[in-house]
């Protein structure tokens, strides 16, 4: 396969429920992202690994932890998640973090739908 | 703080031209992306200025102002497949992407 692949594309999950999403990329990158998107808001970036460490927490809650066992997957665990978590996660990767070698591209999954009821 | 403005939604006749506008106000400036998403799909790559003047890329082209804060996505010819959002985002000084809402694009036939 080739690109940015999430799974799973759908998720519904109660609040007490635990879950985790995944995501995998073979295009030989160096740095992987989480980003938030909600209906009519601005991307919202997560966390941030680059070189499969830990660069950046934007201040997420506890309730989501990640982790980045290798540089093509990374994971986003999900615990007592509340309703207003009911958004679409995106995964993206770039060859490396933005910003350390001029325009870096990023390439996105297909994200994965999240409904906390 | 920061700030990236773009219109909620915007809607076209297929085979016209459509501008969508993007202005921005963030601390310091190194670059200026646009992204194309369908919906239910992975938003997509479609330009990056960092100088002023305009890009062309087959039937898209990108505009950048720098001293305005200000760029546009210039679709033509468009084509019923164009319908989707649009995504600015801005490199700020300390290299973080500043991500607009997005432009959502209705095309009508």
């Amino acid at each position: 396969e080739t690109g940015v692949t999430q799974t799973p594309r759908h998720l519904v999950m109660g609040m007490t429920n635990k879950k985790s999403l995944k995501c995998e990329q073979h295009l030989g990158h160096n740095a992987m992202y989480w980003y938030k998107q909600s209906a009519k808001k601005p991307l919202e970036l997560m966390f941030v690994y680059s070189l499969e460490e830990r660069v950046e927490n934007n201040s997420v809650p506890s309730r989501f932890s990640p982790e980045c066992p290798n540089s093509s997957h990374l994971f986003l665990h999900l615990h007592t998640l509340q309703p207003e978590d009911s958004a679409l996660y995106l995964c993206a990767s770039s060859q490396d973090q933005v910003g350390v070698s001029g325009a870096n591209v990023l390439t996105f999954g297909a994200g994965s739908r999240l409904t906390v009821l | 703080g920061q700030n990236i403005d773009q219109p909620t939604e915007m809607t076209a006749t297929e085979g016209a031209i459509v501008q969508i506008n993007c202005t921005y106000q963030t601390s310091g400036f190194n670059g200026l992306f646009w992204y194309q998403q369908h919906a239910g799909e992975a938003p997509t790559f479609l330009s990056y200025n960092v100088l002023d003047g305009l890009e062309e890329k087959g039937r898209f082209s990108s505009f950048l102002s720098r001293s305005k804060g200000y760029s546009y996505l210039l679709l033509k010819e468009l084509q019923m497949k164009d319908s989707a959002s649009y995504l600015c985002a801005v490199m700020d000084s300390n290299y973080q992407l500043i991500w607009g809402a997005g432009t959502k694009l209705i095309i009508k036939p």
